[in-house]
């Protein structure tokens, strides 16, 4: 359960504010994710890093930015986000080798945007 | 792209009746196909996967289907107990280095006693 780490766990922010997730591997991973969760709907994927570099990127609005300063960390920078932003962001990493590409979940991000 | 969908949205049995729900995808490429579960409040956990050269794998209680030709596969939970109550989410990707899985919309499953 410790794996993979967020915080914080929950968030509430107006639209005018700048505001940073983050995500801690501890599993020697290389590769890690961002996605939204919200209701009804399914798991969306928001970014995909592999050994640091951004691998995927889809089509996400420009006011979530992400940052992966090494393997085992990821930031989601947020600024000026909409209500509709409202939802969880979870985190998850795996390896790159693909006979161990198992993703593992953070317990997320509870985001609300006033 | 690849697409994930996943039916029933909801299903309801009696404790100790088996369960089963299906996922169909698209892109005949993708080779990696996990389950996971998602108990209120928590994280998704995986609780089984398989691989596309396998037709079917078993843990306990818990069995993955897979057929290639249809594009579709199965999570099949046998026995079931209060405790399996979460939601399922059935993923599909290419198993590349930092492939992205494409999830389905989920299902809601619920065991009365």
């Amino acid at each position: 359960e410790t794996g993979v780490t967020q915080t914080p766990r929950h968030l509430v922010m107006g639209m005018t504010n700048k505001k940073s997730l983050k995500c801690e591997q501890h599993l020697g991973h290389n590769a890690m994710y961002w996605y939204k969760q919200s209701a009804k709907k399914p798991l969306e994927l928001m970014f995909v890093y592999s050994l640091e570099e951004r691998v995927e990127n889809n089509s996400v609005p420009s006011r979530f930015s992400p940052e992966c300063p090494n393997s085992s960390h990821l930031f989601l920078h947020l600024h000026t986000l909409q209500p509709e932003d409202s939802a969880l962001y979870l985190c998850a990493s795996s390896h790159t080798d693909i006979s161990r590409e198992t993703q593992y979940f953070g317990p997320g991000t509870r985001l609300l945007v006033l | 792209g690849e697409n994930v969908e996943q039916h029933p949205s909801t299903l309801s049995v009696q404790e100790g009746d088996s369960a089963v729900i299906k996922c169909t995808y698209s892109d005949s490429a993708s080779n990696y196909f996990p389950w996971y579960k998602q108990e209120l409040g928590k994280r998704p956990q995986l609780i089984i996967d398989i691989r596309s050269n396998v037709g079917e794998k078993k843990d306990q209680r818990i069995a993955v289907t897979l057929n290639k030709t249809a594009k579709h596969f199965s999570l099949h939970i046998t026995e079931t107990q209060p405790e399996d109550s979460a939601v399922y989410f059935c993923a599909a990707s290419l198993r590349q280095a930092g492939t992205a899985l494409i999830f389905g919309k989920g299902t809601t499953l619920s065991v009365s006693s």
